[in-house]
């Protein structure tokens, strides 16, 4: 079967240091992976999504960028934080063909200082 | 742009039904989903409608499609404390992509 990995889970950082989100999949090969924000009481902001290895769309202008090194692993990074960077990240995966629903990772709660 | 509505709360007591709605304005729409979002978790999928159909059934779960309104809703039977939770409805437009509501909170009231 297939899981989503998210780390860390929480993770506060103060304003102007770096960011690294991690997120993996198993059990699956070549789904495409998504990164979503979720700000406190507020739907979900799609931020990146991937079809494949080096492959990136960037939905909204902003601080983050994302990669995508491996099949199944997809990161997302900033070179420094703003205060507004601050939510809760949610990586998803489906598959790339089929009804496309999306199946989630736990989410790392991101707190900027 | 696809825009995916919901209202923001619904309180229900133990034991009754709830009705979660859910408007749309995309209607090259072809799959719409449930999912529910318990407090510091992930989404969870909860179920899945393809648009040629117009309901679909599972354990207490039921959810009808009107394509002509752009509506979408879930019923909840016999509503669980275990059931409190966000709900998010979205469409998928185009090949990869999901569009969500703003998630509906429930509360079961004991």
């Amino acid at each position: 079967s297939q899981t989503i990995h998210q780390w860390p889970a929480t993770l506060v950082q103060p304003v102007g240091s770096p960011l690294s989100l991690e997120c993996t999949v198993e059990g699956t090969s070549n789904p495409n992976l998504y990164w979503y924000r979720q700000a406190a009481g507020r739907g979900l902001q799609l931020l990146f999504y991937s079809v494949g290895i080096g492959q990136i769309s960037s939905e909204v202008p902003q601080n983050l960028s994302a990669s995508r090194p491996q099949d199944r692993q997809f990161i997302l990074s900033s070179k420094k934080l703003l205060l507004s960077d601050s939510g809760f990240y949610l990586c998803a995966w489906s598959a790339t063909s089929g009804p496309g629903e999306q199946f989630f990772g736990p989410g790392t709660r991101l707190t900027v200082l | 742009g696809e825009d995916v509505e919901q209202s923001l709360f619904l309180s229900v007591r133990e034991g009754d039904s709830s009705v979660i709605n859910c408007t749309y304005t995309d209607s090259s729409s072809t799959y719409l989903y449930w999912y529910k979002q318990e407090p510091g978790a992930g989404l969870q999928l909860l179920t899945y409608i393809f648009s040629n159909m117009d309901m679909k059934q599972d354990q207490r779960l039921t959810v009808l499609l009107n394509k002509k309104d752009k509506h979408l809703s879930l019923r909840i039977a016999d509503t669980q404390t275990g059931d409190s939770a966000i709900y998010f409805c979205a469409e998928k437009v185009g090949a990869n992509n999901l569009f969500f509501g703003t998630g509906t909170r429930l509360t079961v009231i004991p």
